[in-house]
């Protein structure tokens, strides 16, 4: 019963370039969240998405940064022109369904290094 | 102000020490309360949930003051594996759907335990 995968667990990009961060959810799990973890700092919430759908993407920088989960396949968020600031750790968590009573688990992470 | 503030750290104890952390949080909205525990360069990993009766898992107590919006933490003879650092998380009502997605993190405090 494999857990949330995270690939690929590092990630080196120059300035401008694009970075791709993919995640598999839990089987049987619907419901996915990103999250990023900048050194030194908290987790903070990105983006919340379900198969198709994205239902909340109030913790989404407006520029460069997009999530998406398609019907088949892993979810994606994608950061277009990478800055140093960028470089972080970026967790995937999923759940069976929404809301608080449904335990979110973490993926591994996925970690960004912009040099 | 910070959504969930939390112990600066880092708290260095001996083994079989009993240890505490305390955890504040700002939106008086706050539905559901974690504590999870994060390993160096790790996911998180949810440890216990919160309940305003406060509740008990083995060595580890957690109790919630939904009047002063306080959250603690109390680990009993701790154990050198108790090392790592604890993140205080709740989630908010929202208006989507009821419950909440995303999970709001505390900075984390950084435990570490000496033989």
């Amino acid at each position: 019963n494999a857990g949330v995968m995270q690939n690929p667990r590092h990630l080196v990009r120059r300035r401008g370039q694009e970075a791709r961060l993919r995640c598999s959810p839990m089987k049987g799990h619907s419901h996915v969240y990103w999250y990023r973890q900048l050194p030194e700092e908290g987790l903070k919430f990105m983006v919340y998405l379900q198969k198709e759908n994205i239902i909340d993407e109030s913790g989404m920088p407006k520029e460069r940064f997009s999530a998406e989960f398609p019907k088949e396949g892993p979810s994606i968020l994608r950061i277009q022109q990478v800055v140093r600031g960028d470089s972080a750790a970026y967790f995937c968590a999923s759940s069976l369904d929404r809301g608080s009573s449904y335990e979110q688990y973490f993926g591994p992470g996925t970690r960004l290094t912009v040099t | 102000r910070k959504e969930v503030e939390q112990d600066p750290g880092p708290f260095n104890v001996p083994e079989g020490a009993t240890v505490a952390f305390n955890c504040t949080y700002s939106n008086s909205a706050s539905q559901s309360f974690f504590w999870y525990r994060q390993d160096c360069r790790k996911e998180p990993k949810l440890l216990m949930s919160v309940y305003s009766s406060g509740n008990e898992d083995g060595r580890f107590t957690a109790q919630l003051n939904r009047a002063s919006q306080y959250i603690s933490l109390l680990i009993r003879d701790s154990k050198l594996s108790d090392s790592a650092t604890y993140l205080c998380v709740v989630t908010l009502q929202m208006n989507y759907g009821g419950s909440q997605g995303n999970l709001i993190f505390g900075k984390g405090t950084k435990l570490s335990v000496k033989p």
